[in-house]
């Protein structure tokens, strides 16, 4: 099973709001992330969590927390985000940093 | 920033036909590439990857050559299907020294004719 799933599926939320999208996999794998993708663009790596430590922060802004709270969960917060951070949030995972990884069907996000 | 050139930006194809996508590299120590295929509102699936030792890897209708000396790497699908029309992105992976960091190519859409 190389399954990763993501949720919600969609979200709306105001620049106010505060939110959190959820990430889970079952393979077993030590090395997660989380990317953003506009529409019609390649994913951008934000986050990279290898053995639940962050390993790799793309100077993403502050507004954006993630959280690894264990080995096959990996959660994003969102707080005070701006119409731009609009996008696609796709999470993937690998067996470990630098495997192949495997994403999820994303979580489309719209800030109003 | 180290990039991935991708071409076509779009390429439109009919059905038997063969699809070509091409992309180019910079960085040397790079030591893994995926080509992913994305479906609209989908994440994106690992299609097939190659590493620089290799020069042409093939997994059904779906071939990568690779051309370390022209640091140039190229997807070949056979016998296009309708079903193939989806968006394809080349990347690139240093492996475990970056953590897994995944450069992407800025992707194909490819959309093939009955």
């Amino acid at each position: 099973d190389t399954e990763v799933t993501q949720t919600p599926k969609h979200l709306v939320m105001g620049m106010t709001n505060k939110k959190s999208l959820k990430c889970e996999q079952h393979m077993g794998h030590r090395a997660m992330y989380w990317y953003k993708q506009k529409a019609k663009k390649p994913p951008e790596l934000m986050f990279v969590y290898s053995y639940e430590k962050l390993s790799i922060n793309e100077s993403v802004p502050s507004r954006f927390s993630p959280e690894c709270p264990n080995s096959s969960l990996l959660n994003l917060h969102l707080h005070a985000l701006q119409p731009e951070d609009s996008a696609l949030y796709l999470c993937a995972s690998s067996r470990v940093s630098g495997g192949t990884q495997y994403f999820g069907p994303g979580t489309r996000l719209l800030v109003l | 920033q180290q990039q991935v050139k991708q071409s076509p930006q779009s390429l439109i194809v009919q059905k038997g036909g063969i699809s070509i996508i091409n992309c180019a590299y910079e960085n040397t120590a790079f030591d893994y590439f995926p080509w992913y295929q994305q479906f609209p509102g989908k994440g994106p699936a690992l299609l097939i990857a190659i590493r620089p030792d290799v020069s042409e890897k093939k997994e059904g209708r779906f071939t990568i050559s690779f051309n370390k000396s022209a640091k140039q790497f190229s997807l070949h699908i056979m016998d296009s299907q309708p079903g193939d029309s989806a968006t394809y992105f080349c990347a690139e992976d240093a492996g475990g020294t970056s953590y897994g960091k995944l450069t992407f190519g800025q992707g194909t859409i490819l959309t093939v004719h009955p």
